[in-house]
């Protein structure tokens, strides 16, 4: 299973863009990047997820190195509301025994 | 469509108890997976149960256990409870594994006096 490295915390200012990274250096070729993102004692929350292209939905976008050692997930404007411990993961595309695992986190701090 | 519910929310319970918690997962997801997370070790992977049988399981003792039922709804049961056993049990559900988007519960949150 590929290792993860994210930054234990970052912060960033209301109404600006969070960029968060994640080191995957030993990622393989069918393991997807999902991001995955967990509020104050909720359950976690699935962000996004990419192989190889950049990517984009309504909460964030993915931006992966050509490659594939790392990528940034990228809030284009936070809110109080992103404040969360987010988690990058490598997961395998095929096959069913797998073991989701997370890592620590990073803590982003959105403040006002 | 309504998203994963666990029952019961908060449960406290002495040492040397057993426990029984429940997940019913997203309508059509036939895949379960089952988290412990607490402050110190973080989320970790119990085990995961696909069409009522167990296909993924972390490293936990035998005291952590789980079934599936056919209508996919899931139970954990931990027995002769420790004072390590407190924490937040999670449960998640996907349509066919961990390869596809996983959708959380809110938690159970489990403290063992």
């Amino acid at each position: 299973d590929a290792k993860t490295t994210q930054p234990p915390s970052m912060d960033c200012a209301e109404g600006r863009a969070a960029n968060l990274p994640c080191n995957h250096s030993t990622i393989s070729g069918n393991e997807y990047v999902y991001w995955y993102r967990q509020i104050h004692s909720q359950g976690p929350q699935y962000i996004i997820h990419g192989l190889k292209n950049n990517e984009t939905n309504e909460m964030a976008s993915l931006i992966i190195t050509e490659d594939r050692k790392s990528s940034t997930l990228i809030l284009p404007h936070a809110t109080l509301r992103d404040t969360a411990v987010y988690y990058c993961i490598p997961i395998f595309s095929g096959g069913s025994n797998y073991k989701l695992t997370f890592g620590k986190g990073t803590l982003l701090t959105v403040n006002p | 469509k309504a998203g994963v519910t666990q029952t019961p929310r908060y449960l406290i319970k002495t040492r040397g108890q057993q426990v029984t918690l429940s997940c019913s997962p997203i309508s059509g997801h036939r895949s379960v997976s089952w988290y412990q997370q607490t402050p110190g070790q973080g989320l970790q992977f119990l085990f995961e149960y696909f069409s009522e049988t167990q296909r993924n399981k972390g490293n936990f003792p035998g005291r952590f256990s789980g079934r599936q039922f056919s209508n996919s709804r899931s139970e954990m049961n931990v027995s002769t409870l420790e004072l390590g056993d407190s924490a937040l049990y999670l449960c998640a559900s996907s349509l066919v594994g961990f390869q596809e988007t996983q959708y959380f519960g809110p938690g159970t949150r489990l403290l063992v006096l």
